[in-house]
C-alpha cells in the first residue's frame, strides 16, 4: 500500500493563478481532510470529508475548494493564489480516528 | 471556536534530561491525539488518550489526559538525539472517527548531544 499519496511536492504560482493539490489514498479510508502547516501555527484544518460526495470547511477554508467524488481521491483547489498562501499543505486520512499524512506539497505564491 | 494552546513552543534540552511539553484546550474535548514530526517530515501518529485521568506509556514517552479533559501532556525521560522534532497534540469535541482534529502550535525539541 502506498498510503497517502500527494502531489506535486513542490510548487510555485503567481499570484491569481489557480491549481490543484492532488491527494489519493489506498486505505478505503472514509475520513479525509486538508491540513496547511505555517511557523509558529501548527496545523490548520482547510476543509474535510467524511465520505465520498460530503465535504465541509475547517478552521480556514477561504480561498480553497475541495471536491469528494470517491473514497480515494480529496483534491483542494485553489481559485486564485494569493502570496498568503504560502504554506506547507497536508493531506491526510483516517479511519479509527488517528490520523495518516502525505508528505506534503510545499507551495510558494509570489 | 475551539482552540488548543500547547507550551512551550521551543525546547532545548541536553541528551539525558527530561522533556515535557503541554496541551490545553479552552472546551472539553472527546479524545486527544498525539504526533510528531521529524525536520521535514510530514506527522506521525503517537497515540490517543480517550479516558478522563488517563496515562499511557510508550518506552520512554508517558502521556496524560487531564480529569476535566481539557489538558493533556506529553513527558520524555532521557531524551535521546532520535527525539528530536515538533510534538503536535491534537483534540476533537465529537465522534474521533471524523479526522476533524484541531491541533496546537506544536512543541519543537532540540537535543544536544
Amino acid at each position: 500500500n502506498a498510503g497517502v499519496t500527494q502531489t506535486p511536492k513542490f510548487q510555485v504560482l503567481k499570484t491569481g493563478q489557480s491549481m490543484t493539490l492532488q491527494c489519493a489514498q489506498d486505505m478505503n479510508h472514509e475520513y479525509m481532510s486538508w491540513y496547511r502547516q505555517d511557523p509558529g501555527m501548527g496545523l490548520r484544518l482547510i476543509h474535510y470529508s467524511v465520505g465520498a460526495g460530503i465535504t465541509d470547511q475547517g478552521e480556514v477554508p477561504n480561498g480553497y475548494n475541495v471536491s469528494r467524488s470517491t473514497t480515494e481521491d480529496f483534491p483542494l483547489r485553489l481559485l486564485s493564489a494569493a502570496p498568503s498562501q504560502t504554506s506547507v499543505y497536508f493531506c491526510a486520512s483516517s479511519a479509527q480516528g488517528s490520523l495518516h499524512f502525505g508528505n506534503g506539497t510545499r507551495l510558494t505564491v509570489t | 471556536g475551539q482552540q488548543v494552546m500547547q507550551i512551550p513552543q521551543y525546547q532545548h534540552v541536553q541528551e539525558g534530561e527530561d522533556f515535557t511539553t503541554y496541551c490545553n484546550s479552552s472546551t472539553t474535548l472527546s479524545n486527544i491525539q498525539w504526533y510528531k514530526q521529524r525536520p521535514g517530515g510530514h506527522p506521525v501518529f503517537l497515540i490517543q488518550l480517550v479516558k478522563s485521568g488517563e496515562v499511557k506509556k510508550q518506552k520512554r514517552l508517558t502521556f496524560q489526559f487531564g480529569e476535566a479533559k481539557k489538558n493533556s501532556s506529553l513527558h520524555i525521560t532521557a531524551t535521546q538525539t532520535t527525539d528530536v522534532g515538533t510534538y503536535f497534540c491534537a483534540g476533537t469535541k465529537g465522534s474521533s472517527n471524523t479526522g476533524k482534529l484541531i491541533f496546537g502550535q506544536g512543541t519543537t525539541l532540540q537535543v544536544k548531544p
